[in-house]
């Protein structure tokens, strides 16, 4: 098992164009969670998925932003029309459920630089 | 909702000297469980020491341990004997342990230490 994984690790766009993340969660894993890091600062959640359903969503996730988890495995979070305020790190985490004292496994990350 | 404070952005530690980080938290409710987690420098978050709310008894894993005060909602983190390794930021996050809540993590703001040779 290689852990989560994320792809890319950095991205920088134009602003206004649309991207693209991919996670690759624990194989065993059927939680899968999108966190949002600003410079300096926590982990922001923005949604979950258990299995394929996404269960929740954070007000910070706006109508630009849309996650999905096909199949229950991978998932990828896309950003459109991307504005400078969306520069930040991606963080994907997995785990099982139900939780307990489950810890959240976290991927490396993605770095998105809007210019 | 639950907020989770770190009020020192920033600490430093003698190699082989003891540090210890602090956190708040805010909750209404009684059973939960809260974490450190350390974020080394361009390098993914790594779970250092775990809590639950319902255990009296200090986490304790090898050079770390914490000073868990439910009642002060307090959660610091030790780090004895620091060594080099140890410079990262660390966060402090907090779970319910209602699975309502899908067990997402509220994260404090961080504390970067910085481990002097």
């Amino acid at each position: 098992d290689t852990g989560v994984s994320q792809d890319p690790r950095h991205k920088i766009t134009k602003r206004g164009q649309n991207v693209t993340f991919r996670c690759d969660p624990i194989s065993e894993h059927n939680r899968l969670y999108w966190y949002r890091q600003t410079l300096g600062q926590g982990p922001e959640f923005l949604t979950y998925f258990q299995n394929e359903a996404q269960l929740e969503k954070s007000r910070l996730l706006s109508d630009r932003f849309s996650a999905e988890r096909p199949k229950g495995s991978f998932s990828t979070l896309e950003i459109q029309r991307t504005e400078q305020g969306d520069s930040a790190m991606y963080l994907c985490a997995s785990s099982r459920s139900p939780s307990g004292a489950n810890v959240l496994t976290f991927g490396a990350g993605s770095r998105l630089t809007v210019l | 909702a639950q907020t989770v404070t770190q009020s020192q952005p920033e600490m430093s530690v003698q190699e082989a000297e003891t540090v210890t980080l602090s956190c708040t938290y805010d909750t209404s409710e009684s059973d939960y469980y809260l974490f450190w987690y350390k974020q080394p420098p361009s390098r993914q978050m790594i779970l250092v020491i775990r809590q639950e709310a319902y255990k009296q008894q200090n986490a304790t894993e090898n050079r770390f341990s914490v000073n868990f005060q439910k009642a002060a909602k307090s959660f610091s983190l030790k780090i004895s004997d620091s060594q080099l390794g140890d410079a990262a930021m660390y966060f402090c996050a907090y779970r319910s342990a209602q699975e309502t809540s899908g067990s997402r993590l509220t994260f404090g703001e961080g504390t970067q230490l910085t481990v002097n040779p």
